[in-house]
This record gives C-alpha cells, sequence and structure tokens, in this order.
C-alpha cells in the first residue's frame, strides 16, 4: 500500500514569513497528525485530527500556527510568521482510527528559518 | 500530560552483543508503549509495541518488557548487528495521544 506522502521534503524561509505544509494520509486513515521533531528530540505532538474534526490541538501554537483536514482527507499545516525557533522537521502520521493502532509516518518536511 | 523519559540517550555496543533501553513515563493511565526506529534522514517506523495488559512482547531479536507498577518499560535487541544503528523512540500514549521520548542513539561496531 501507498504510504502517508508529504510535502515539499525541504523548505528554507526567512523568519517572519510564511509556510505551508501538506500531507496526505494512508487511504481510509481516518486519524491524522501533525508532529514537529527538532533536532535531538522525538516528535512533539502538535494537532490530531478525527476525520475532519479535531481531537487535540493542545500542544499547537495557536497564535502562530494552524491546520486544517478538509474532507476527512488531506491536511495541511501553516506557519504564519515563522521564528527561528520553529525549524524542525514536521511529521505527518495517521492511523486507521482513533484506537490502540499503529501510526504510519510520512518522510517529514524538513523547515530551516534564517 | 504524559512525561516520558528515556536512556541511555547515545548506546555503543560490539556486533553480537545486546542492547536495552530504558524509559519510564508518569501517567498510570497510559495504555499503550510502541517502539519506533528511526534511521538517519528516514522516518520513523514501528518495531514493536505492547499494550498495558500485557507484560512481555518478543519477535525474533527484539524484545519488550513492561512493568505497571514501577511505570518503566524497556527495549531488549539481542544479537545486534550492523543494520540496527539507528535512533530508537519509546512512546506512551494515553487518551490515544503518544508522548515520545527523547530518543537513544544506537551504534553498532562491527
Amino acid at each position: 500500500e501507498a504510504g502517508v506522502a508529504q510535502s515539499p521534503r525541504y523548505k528554507i524561509i526567512e523568519k517572519r514569513q510564511s509556510v505551508a505544509f501538506w500531507c496526505n494520509p494512508i487511504s481510509g486513515h481516518a486519524t491524522l497528525y501533525w508532529y514537529q521533531q527538532i533536532l535531538g528530540q522525538g516528535p512533539k505532538l502538535l494537532i490530531q485530527f478525527q476525520n475532519n474534526g479535531v481531537v487535540d490541538d493542545s500542544q499547537l501554537p495557536k497564535d502562530r500556527f494552524s491546520a486544517e483536514r478538509l474532507k476527512g482527507v488531506d491536511s495541511t499545516l501553516k506557519i504564519q510568521p515563522a521564528k527561528l525557533e520553529d525549524s524542525a522537521v514536521y511529521l505527518c502520521a495517521s492511523s486507521l482510527g482513533r484506537t490502540l493502532n499503529e501510526q504510519f509516518f510520512g518522510p517529514g518536511t524538513r523547515l530551516t528559518v534564517l | 500530560g504524559e512525561n516520558v523519559e528515556q536512556h541511555p540517550s547515545t548506546l555503543s555496543v560490539q556486533e553480537g552483543d545486546s542492547a536495552v533501553i530504558k524509559c519510564t513515563y508518569s501517567d498510570s493511565a497510559s495504555n499503550y508503549f510502541p517502539w519506533y526506529k528511526q534511521e538517519l534522514g528516514k522516518r520513523p517506523q514501528l518495531i514493536i509495541d505492547i499494550r498495558s495488559n500485557v507484560g512481555e512482547k518478543k519477535d525474533q531479536r527484539i524484545a519488550v518488557t513492561l512493568n505497571k507498577t514501577a511505570k518503566h518499560f524497556s527495549l531488549h535487541i539481542t544479537e545486534t548487528q550492523p543494520e540496527d544503528s539507528a535512533v530508537y523512540f519509546c512512546a506512551a500514549s494515553i487518551d490515544y495521544k503518544l508522548s515520545f521520548g527523547a530518543g537513544t542513539t544506537v551504534t553498532v561496531r562491527a
């Protein structure tokens, strides 16, 4: 089966600019996650969707980050405006449902903010 | 929220020896504990997981043990091979939300 797809793979921007990331989960996966992985750390959950509804966004910096999952399939994560500390890999993952199922990760987008 | 601590941060082993990584968690309500392997520049991939109603699980050279009373779980890799070199992350799930440890960089010396 096709895996989780993400684009772009790499992005370099200057601080205060805006950036958007796209994720296409595995077909049929109802739950979608966005993680931020700073170099040398484990992934940190930013937001979790169940179909097109938000289940958990408690760790999403809502003053600058936003995410949507229209039609319960693809999702976009936006940062506006970006800060230096946003430099990280942004990982998208999906799972069958909101249960104790394996999360499948995409290849990630490496963001560098200069 | 859940807090997961992972030790050691780096681990170097001779090929053929065993490697052990330990994690502790803070919330006794956590009920699912996966381990992910992440090779350099690649996505994390699940290698083994355990649920709170099980004390131990084994899959070929990999095993995981869970001590709910002490709130810690461990990954054991036996007969290590060069392809085991990677970063390993433990995680704990509460309310279907994963909290990850900081990772252990495992290097297998030939």
